[in-house]
């Protein structure tokens, strides 16, 4: 399977605060990426961090990558309202064409 | 903008109808997903398309079927729809055939079977 479990399954916080989200898998990977879906919308991609890469940040962002214990942490650092929504995480492994979604973390930023 | 576009937007039918969900992908992706995402099932992938062939089923049911055309736009047909087929319809693309390259999604389909 190509599905990444995320944990927790939700997270509430207040404004400005951290939002930590942790990703595992069971097999080797070639990369694994984050996505965010707001309420009833697409997923929108965040990053993508590669098998051979530790850390990626992105603006707010910081995703790391720990390949020896098949998981994976997306960090979003003073969190907004708007950053409320799920996120999931997903990898490739190679070409077979799946692209696997857990249930995701649901984050609630409270104003 | 994604650059994927769904039509239609919504979607109401009664039981026992058939229905087409359509997906242009972005220009220059190969591979078109199809996600059928419900509230009690979360987002499940059905199947994927890479230059106009299968490439990975999920789990897509029988009445349910797709495919890619040579300008690689994609369709999904539904049919024999009963009530629990009620769900967000989602169609993402990428370069990739896989995996390995970030995919983009459309704004979906509300399909709701009455």
């Amino acid at each position: 399977s190509q599905q990444g479990e995320e944990d927790p399954q939700a997270l509430s916080i207040q404004e400005g605060e951290n939002a930590t989200m942790n990703c595992s898998y069971k097999t080797s990977i070639n990369n694994l990426q984050w996505y965010r879906q707001n309420s009833g919308r697409g997923l929108v991609h965040l990053i993508l961090i590669r098998s051979n890469e530790r850390e990626k940040h992105s603006g707010r962002l910081r995703v790391t990558l720990d390949t020896s214990k098949k998981s994976s942490s997306l960090l979003i650092t003073a969190s907004r309202a708007a950053d409320t929504a799920s996120y999931f995480c997903t990898y490739g492994s190679s070409n077979t064409g799946k692209l696997i979604f857990g249930q995701g973390t649901t984050l609630q930023v409270k104003p | 903008d994604s650059g994927v576009t769904q039509t239609p937007k919504h979607l109401i039918t009664a039981t026992g109808q058939r229905v087409t969900l359509r997906c242009s992908p972005r220009s220059g992706d190969l591979s078109v997903y199809w996600y059928q995402q419900s509230l009690d099932q979360g987002l499940q992938f059905l199947i994927q398309y890479y230059n106009g062939e299968e490439r990975a089923k999920g789990n897509i049911l029988e009445r349910f079927s797709a495919q890619q055309f040579p300008d690689l736009h994609s369709e999904l047909n539904l049919s024999s729809l009963e009530l629990g087929d009620s769900a967000l319809y989602f169609c993402a693309s990428s370069v990739g055939p896989g995996g390995n390259t970030e995919a983009f999604f459309g704004q979906g389909t509300r399909l709701t079977v009455v």
